[in-house]
């Protein structure tokens, strides 16, 4: 079965401080996506990063970075100098190719406050 | 390119009444998912589907709750009688072939949010 845990349910930061949001993720498919998506206040979801399974290098694109780490099943994701546009709800997600391959897990998400 | 586009915005209902809630997937996807969000959780898998076919629909509730994907027109998430506990948002989903979902990010829309009261 798959699952994702995002342990922190709500993080709190002044601007300009960096933030890193957890994720851990189970799986016994070999071959899988994990996600990253934003939720701000306004309710929609917006797509950020995938990752497969196969390509550990980490990414960064601007003041985001990601890191995953298969050996400790995480893909943690960091706000560098964060700003108040920043503060929404962050979900992690995983997409295994034999179980649920058209059906995407999602952990129960991560509420980031960025305070001016 | 209008991405996926969704309506109603809001959705308030009765318990007992009907609610239908409507996804056009983005030009030339012919896959929908659908998912649900109930309050303070993630979103979870409810069904998927290809035009006049429903290829999974394992995180469907049993009773209840229907979806369509006819050959003209929007994806159709019907549920009927509702009760309280259906009060969720409703996020569609579409890809432009099978699989996708697995491959490609999947792009959502805005999201329907159902109230029951």
């Amino acid at each position: 079965a798959q699952k994702v845990t995002q342990a922190q349910t709500e993080i709190s930061v002044v601007e300009k401080e960096d933030v890193t949001l957890d994720c851990v993720y189970e799986t016994r498919d070999t071959t899988y996506y994990l996600f990253w998506y934003k939720q701000p206040p306004s309710g929609e979801l917006v797509f950020l990063i995938r990752r497969n399974s196969f390509d550990e290098q980490n990414e960064i694109s601007g003041r985001y970075s990601w890191n995953f780490q298969k050996s400790t099943s995480s893909f943690n994701f960091t706000i560098t100098a964060s700003q108040v546009v920043d503060s929404a709800v962050y979900f992690c997600a995983l997409s295994a190719r034999q179980t649920g391959a058209n059906n995407l897990f999602f952990g129960t998400g991560t509420r980031l406050t960025v305070i001016p | 390119n209008a991405g996926v586009m969704q309506n109603p915005r809001h959705l308030v209902r009765r318990r007992g009444q009907e609610a239908r809630l409507r996804c056009s997937p983005m030009k030339g996807h012919s896959h929908v998912y659908w998912y649900r969000q109930l309050p303070e959780e993630g979103l979870k898998f409810m069904v998927y589907l290809q035009k006049e076919n429903i290829i999974d629909e394992s995180g469907m509730p049993k009773e209840r709750f229907s979806a369509e994907f006819p050959k003209e027109g929007p994806s159709i998430l019907r549920i009927q009688q509702v009760v309280r506990g259906d009060s969720a948002a409703y996020f569609c989903a579409s890809s432009p072939f099978q699989g996708s979902s697995y491959n490609s990010p999947l792009h959502f829309g805005n999201g329907t949010r159902l109230t029951v009261t």
